[in-house]
C-alpha cells in the first residue's frame, strides 16, 4: 500500500526566512508527487507536481519542491516566507501508471509564518 | 470561470435524515471524486468516477452512495447519516483519469450530524 508521511504537524517560521515542509512517501514503482495548500475555510489549491524530468519543480506563489528518489522525499521549499503563506499544506502521491491510480494524501502540515 | 462547485457549503442535520451534497464542474472533466477530511487523518477518498455511469469505491465508501448520470455532476448521497460522518467533504475533478493528471478541488462542505 502506498503512503505519505508529513512528520511535522506544524512548522513555525519568521517572515523573510526560508521555509521547508517535509514529505516522504512510499509507493510501488515510480511516484507522481503533488503539493496542495488549504487556506482557512477554502478548498485545496494545487501548488506543484513532480511527474518526470528535473528533480527541482517550481510551482505557484514562489514555492518549489525537490524530488529525491534515494531518500523517497519531496520537500516543499520557499526562499522567503510571507505571512500570507500561513496555511495547511498537503503532500500526495500516486503510483506512476499510464492509467488511473489512487491519490494518497499525507495528514497535512500547518505552516505558521510570524511577522 | 473554471471551477468545481459544491452545495451546500454548511449543513447541520440529524441522524438518519437522508441528504445529498451536490458537486458540479464546468471544465468538461472526465474524472470526479469525493474525499472527506478529518483532523489528523488528511484526506481520504470516498468514491470516484472515471466517466458517466462509471463509479468505484475509494478507501472509505461505507455509508455513502454516488451517481454520475451527467458528466458535470457527481452528487454524494448519505441515505442514513450517522454522527461519525461529521466531516469536511471535498469534491474534486481532473481532465482525464491518468495518474499524472492534477485534481482540482471544490470549496468544501462542512457536515455536522447530530
Amino acid at each position: 500500500a502506498q503512503s505519505v508521511a508529513q512528520p511535522e504537524d506544524q512548522v513555525n517560521v519568521a517572515e523573510g526566512n526560508p521555509l521547508t515542509v517535509k514529505c516522504t512517501y512510499s509507493v510501488s514503482g515510480n511516484p507522481y508527487l503533488f503539493w496542495y495548500v488549504q487556506y482557512p475555510n477554502r478548498g485545496l489549491q494545487f501548488l506543484l507536481k513532480y511527474i518526470t524530468g528535473d528533480n527541482l519543480v517550481k510551482g505557484s506563489y514562489g514555492f518549489e519542491a525537490e524530488f529525491n528518489k534515494s531518500q523517497t522525499s519531496f520537500h516543499l521549499k520557499k526562499p522567503s516566507a510571507l505571512v500570507s503563506d500561513s496555511a495547511l499544506y498537503f503532500c500526495a502521491v500516486r503510483r506512476a501508471l499510464s492509467g488511473y491510480s489512487t491519490l494518497t494524501f499525507g495528514k497535512g502540515t500547518m505552516l505558521l509564518v510570524s511577522p | 470561470e473554471a471551477q468545481v462547485t459544491q452545495n451546500p457549503r454548511y449543513l447541520i442535520t440529524v441522524t438518519g435524515k437522508k441528504l445529498t451534497v451536490t458537486c458540479s464542474q464546468n471544465m468538461n472533466h472526465e474524472y470526479m471524486s469525493w474525499y472527506r477530511q478529518d483532523p489528523g487523518l488528511g484526506l481520504r477518498q470516498i468514491y470516484y468516477s472515471m466517466n458517466v455511469e462509471v463509479t468505484d469505491k475509494g478507501d472509505v465508501p461505507e455509508g455513502y452512495k454516488v451517481s454520475r448520470k451527467e458528466k458535470r455532476n457527481f452528487p454524494l448521497i448519505l441515505e442514513s447519516p450517522s454522527p461519525n460522518q461529521t466531516s469536511l467533504y471535498f469534491c474534486a475533478s481532473s481532465l482525464r483519469t491518468g495518474a499524472e493528471d492534477t485534481q482540482y478541488f471544490g470549496p468544501g462542505t462542512r457536515l455536522t450530524v447530530l
